[in-house]
C-alpha cells in the first residue's frame, strides 16, 4: 500500500483566510481524492484529482472554494478559501490502491476556523 | 440510490468479548465493499475488502467480514476484542467500475475492561 503524508497535520485559522493542504505519496498514482470529515460525521468526497486534468468536484463543492492542484503523480494540494467556522473539519486525501475502488488514506489535516 | 448504512452509532463491548458491527448496502449489482478503521486523531486504515468470490474475507488485526447477498449485508466480526480496538469503524462501498467510495456514517466502538 502507498504511504501518504499530509501537511499541516492541524491548523487554527482566522475567518476569511485561506489554507493550503499538501498531500504527498511515496509512489506514482493516477487518481487522488480529497474528503472532508466534519466533526462527528462520516467522510464526504470533495473532488477527484487526476494528474494532467482538472479536478472533478462533487455536488455541493465548487472550485472557487476548494481549488485543487495536481502537478505530478505524487503530489496534490487542496486550498480551503475564504474560510468560515463551518469549514472546521478534518480534510483527508486518499489514493487509489491496487484493487478495484480500493483507497488508501493520509493521516488527515485537522482544521479549526475561529 | 446507492448507499451504505451502519445502523449502530455506538457499541460498547467488554474486552475479550466477541464483536459484530453491522453494515447494509444498497447497490444494483454486486458492490465492492470495504471496512476501514479510524483511531482517534488518525486517518483511515483499510481493514479488509470484498470484490467477489469467497463471501468470508479475512482482514488485518484479526477481523473478518461476511458478504451476504440475501441480506444485503457485510458485517464485520472479531472473536475477541482488545482495548486497542476502540475506534471508529466505517463501512464503504462502490459500484463495479466506479472509483468513488460511499461511506456509512460510522460506528464508534468502546471497549470496557
Amino acid at each position: 500500500s502507498a504511504v501518504i503524508s499530509q501537511k499541516p497535520s492541524r491548523d487554527i485559522c482566522q475567518r476569511g483566510t485561506s489554507l493550503t493542504i499538501q498531500c504527498q505519496v511515496d509512489s506514482q498514482v493516477t487518481m487522488m481524492f480529497w474528503y472532508r470529515q466534519q466533526p462527528g460525521q462520516s467522510l464526504t468526497l470533495i473532488a477527484t484529482a487526476n494528474q494532467g486534468s482538472e479536478a472533478t468536484y462533487e455536488s455541493g463543492f465548487v472550485i472557487d472554494k476548494f481549488p485543487i492542484s495536481r502537478p505530478n503523480l505524487t503530489f496534490s494540494t487542496l486550498t480551503v478559501s475564504n474560510m468560515s467556522p463551518e469549514d472546521s473539519s478534518i480534510y483527508l486525501c486518499s489514493v487509489r490502491g491496487g484493487g478495484f475502488s480500493e483507497q488508501y488514506f493520509g493521516p488527515g489535516t485537522r482544521l479549526t476556523v475561529t | 440510490a446507492q448507499s451504505v448504512t451502519q445502523p449502530d452509532i455506538h457499541i460498547t463491548v467488554s474486552e475479550g468479548a466477541s464483536l459484530e458491527l453491522r453494515c447494509n448496502y444498497s447497490y444494483g449489482a454486486t458492490p465492492y465493499l470495504f471496512w476501514y478503521v479510524q483511531s482517534p486523531g488518525q486517518g483511515l486504515q483499510l481493514l479488509l475488502k470484498y470484490f467477489s468470490g469467497d463471501t468470508l474475507v479475512q482482514g488485518i488485526k484479526g477481523f473478518e467480514a461476511e458478504f451476504k447477498r440475501s441480506q444485503s449485508s457485510f458485517n464485520l466480526r472479531k472473536p475477541s476484542v482488545h482495548w486497542s480496538d476502540a475506534a471508529e469503524y466505517f463501512c464503504a462501498g462502490a459500484n463495479f467500475g466506479n472509483e468513488k467510495l460511499t461511506f456509512g456514517t460510522g460506528t464508534r466502538l468502546t471497549i470496557i475492561p
